[in-house]
């Protein structure tokens, strides 16, 4: 899998809108672009993941830069429990003897200012 | 309840010793990953089966072995265990579809404490 680079860190106030930044240079035309969070003591769970155009969900939106060699994934009004560790993941296609594994790397810590 | 169930939740041994972690995946999903989480590491990736057969090895130690049945239920057998293993251990599984947009549901987690 490709790599991303993340910001270790970031911070916002409540209720206002979050751009958590992933660069992803090396990225192959077939990768998908996953987020994923983690809670404190908690597992990681699924934000929210795209190829080419941006995407939305009931969690986030996922805006993909047109080279694809970044990606920002929104929060729209950033909640006490959206307090989290941010992870930028890169899928490749199954190739046919290929897995699927994750790997994950340190991610963006999001605190949220009451 | 995100529908992937780890059990124990939490497990305190000695060094030396032997202990397995059990994951069942949610239902439908045919394959299972193996994670280790400890805080100077962060999530690494250790094993994955997809409908009983070993798909894909990453940073798993020789003591450590895994297995997946044909209930599809997993386990991960750490034995001979160190200090240094004391970590938390992650399950996830995902159906497996031949794009990379394949989702990972993650379990809570066992938490072992090697003492």
């Amino acid at each position: 899998d490709a790599k991303t680079t993340q910001p270790n860190s970031m911070e916002s106030n409540e209720e206002e809108p979050v751009h958590l930044p992933c660069n992803h240079s090396t990225i192959s035309g077939t990768d998908y672009i996953h987020w994923y969070r983690q809670l404190p003591s908690q597992g990681p769970e699924y934000v929210i993941h795209g190829l080419t155009s941006n995407v939305n969900n009931r969690m986030a939106s996922l805006a993909i830069a047109e080279d694809r060699k970044s990606s920002t994934l929104i929060l729209h009004r950033a909640t006490l429990r959206d307090a989290a560790v941010y992870y930028c993941i890169l899928r490749a296609v199954y190739s046919g003897a290929g897995s699927y594994q994750l790997t994950f790397g340190k991610g963006t810590k999001l605190s949220v200012i009451p | 309840d995100s529908g992937v169930t780890q059990t124990p939740k939490h497990l305190i041994t000695a060094t030396g010793q032997r202990v397995t972690l059990r994951c069942s995946p949610r239902s439908g999903d045919l394959s299972v990953y193996w994670y280790q989480q400890s805080l100077d590491q962060g999530l690494q990736f250790l094993i994955q089966y997809y409908n009983g057969e070993e798909r894909a090895k990453g940073n798993i130690l020789e003591r450590f072995s895994a297995q997946q049945f044909p209930d599809l239920h997993s386990e991960l057998n750490l034995s001979s265990l160190e200090l240094g293993d004391s970590a938390l251990y992650f399950c996830a599984s995902s159906v497996e579809g031949r794009t990379g947009a394949n989702v990972l549901t993650f379990g809570a987690g066992s938490r072992l404490t090697v003492l």
